[in-house]
């Protein structure tokens, strides 16, 4: 069974704050690693992924890997109100794509 | 947008009766999901394709049916719904089974099973 671990929050974080989510997985065989962003009755969708150890940024987000740790981040600058939303994370092994029950993110104006 | 159309979006079935959920993509991607999503749980894969006539089981497989007879098509099969498998599920793509390749979801069928 792999497991992906997620904490459900809700977490809350002022406008314009850092919002770090987090998520811990169990199979050390994972690759890659995706967050989406799942807003309430809509689809996921795709925020970003990484699959190197280290950091990588895409505008106000940024994905930290550290595949020893077998622990994978997502940190939100500049929270805005539209950042709320449910954030699942999600390892890659062997053809299937592993999600965890993801982190209830509220931004207050 | 990935190109993606789940239908129905919604459907309202009784306990017994067959139900057959249909994901058509025009992407030409190889590789095609089926999840459900339930509160606490999660998404959870309950069959996957890597090529037409080519599927696999997924984490929670029992009760259901698959099958994938155009690269475009996906069709999720309940041969008798029962209450437990009332659920949101969502169909989605990826261009092939390597790691760097992501998924895409279509809108979700919402299903609920009396």
């Amino acid at each position: 069974q792999k497991e992906v671990e997620q904490n459900s929050g809700p977490l809350s974080v002022p406008e314009g704050a850092i919002a770090s989510l987090n998520c811990t997985y169990s199979d050390r065989g994972s690759q890659s690693f995706f967050w989406y962003r799942q807003y309430s009755g809509k689809s996921p969708e795709l925020i970003m992924f990484i699959y190197s150890n280290g950091d990588k940024e895409d505008g106000r987000f940024t994905a930290q890997l550290n595949k020893a740790s077998q622990y994978v981040s997502l940190l939100i600058r500049d929270s805005q109100p539209s950042d709320s939303a449910t954030y699942l994370c999600a390892p890659y092994t062997g053809n299937q794509f592993y999600f965890g029950t993801g982190t209830s993110l509220t931004v207050i104006p | 947008d990935a190109g993606i159309t789940q239908s129905p979006r919604h459907k309202v079935t009784e306990t017994g009766t067959p139900v057959t959920l249909r994901c058509h993509q025009t992407e030409n991607h190889r590789y095609m999901y089926w999840y459900r999503q339930d509160p606490g749980h999660g998404l959870r894969l309950i069959h996957y394709s890597y090529g037409v006539k080519d599927t696999d089981k997924g984490e929670v497989s029992d009760g259901y049916s698959v099958s994938r007879s155009k690269t475009e098509d996906f069709l999720l099969t309940l041969e008798s719904a029962t209450s437990s498998q009332t659920s949101v599920y969502f169909c989605a793509i990826s261009p092939q089974g390597v790691s760097n390749q992501p998924q895409h979801f279509g809108d979700g069928t919402r299903l609920s099973i009396l």
